[in-house]
């Protein structure tokens, strides 16, 4: 069964700092994508980044990269000069099969807060 | 210009009574979803709908029942509410067959049902 593991429940990081955001996954299946959301306090689900399976580099978009280790099955997110409004919980995420079955399990979030 | 929208966003309800929340997509998708998010901001699946077919139905109790009267509409019945039901409900959608797709999901603001 499919499975993802976020071991930190809680994070700090000083304004300015780069963070990195531990997840790790479960899966049998040859073919997934990864992601990662973010949910401010304000409570809305926000895409933050993807990375498939297959894919020979790891995903990056602005301040977010995702370094993915497939070997190791870890999908850590990467946060580059962490800005206040950085501070959320962030969920990664994994996907099941492409066919009409598809769904998104998550982990058990991280919550980051960022220090001025 | 909403692209998941939920309606209403706030519930608050006594136990034993039937309430309803509705999501609406406006972005084409044909696959739409329900994920509860409890107290521990864990989220779980609960549906997924197709083109109006039920596709996912996890371990939810049959006092929930979706209901998609076309594919960009997708309500949640609770009949005999508890107060383990109290939780954030979150709708989301996707497009199965678009080519260029990574696979996220786009979620609803959440509808919080508050059971009394």
């Amino acid at each position: 069964a499919q499975k993802i593991t976020q071991t930190q429940p809680g994070m700090f990081v000083q304004e300015k700092e780069a963070v990195t955001l531990d997840c790790t996954y479960d899966t049998s299946d040859p073919s997934y994508g990864l992601f990662w959301y973010k949910q401010p306090s304000s409570g809305e689900m926000i895409f933050l980044i993807y990375q498939g399976s297959y894919d020979q580099q790891n995903a990056t978009e602005g301040r977010y990269s995702l370094n993915f280790q497939k070997a190791r099955k870890s999908a850590n997110l990467v946060i580059s000069a962490s800005q206040l409004g950085d501070s959320a919980m962030y969920f990664c995420a994994m996907s099941t099969t492409w066919d009409s079955s598809y769904k998104l399990i998550f982990g058990s979030g991280t919550r980051l807060l960022v220090r001025p | 210009d909403t692209a998941v929208s939920q309606t209403p966003k706030y519930l608050v309800t006594q136990m034993g009574n039937d309430k309803s929340i509705k999501c609406e997509q406006n972005l084409g998708h044909d696959t739409m979803y329900w994920y509860k998010q409890d107290s521990k901001k864990f989220l779980k699946i609960m549906f997924s709908y197709n083109n109006k077919e039920l596709i996912i139905n996890e371990t939810v109790p049959n006092r929930f029942s979706p209901k998609s009267p076309d594919k960009a509409h997708l309500n949640l019945h609770i009949n005999s509410l508890e107060l383990g039901d109290s939780a954030v409900y979150f709708c989301a959608s996707r497009h199965v067959r678009a080519t260029r797709n990574t696979g996220e999901l786009f979620f609803g603001e959440g509808s919080r049902l508050t059971v009394l």
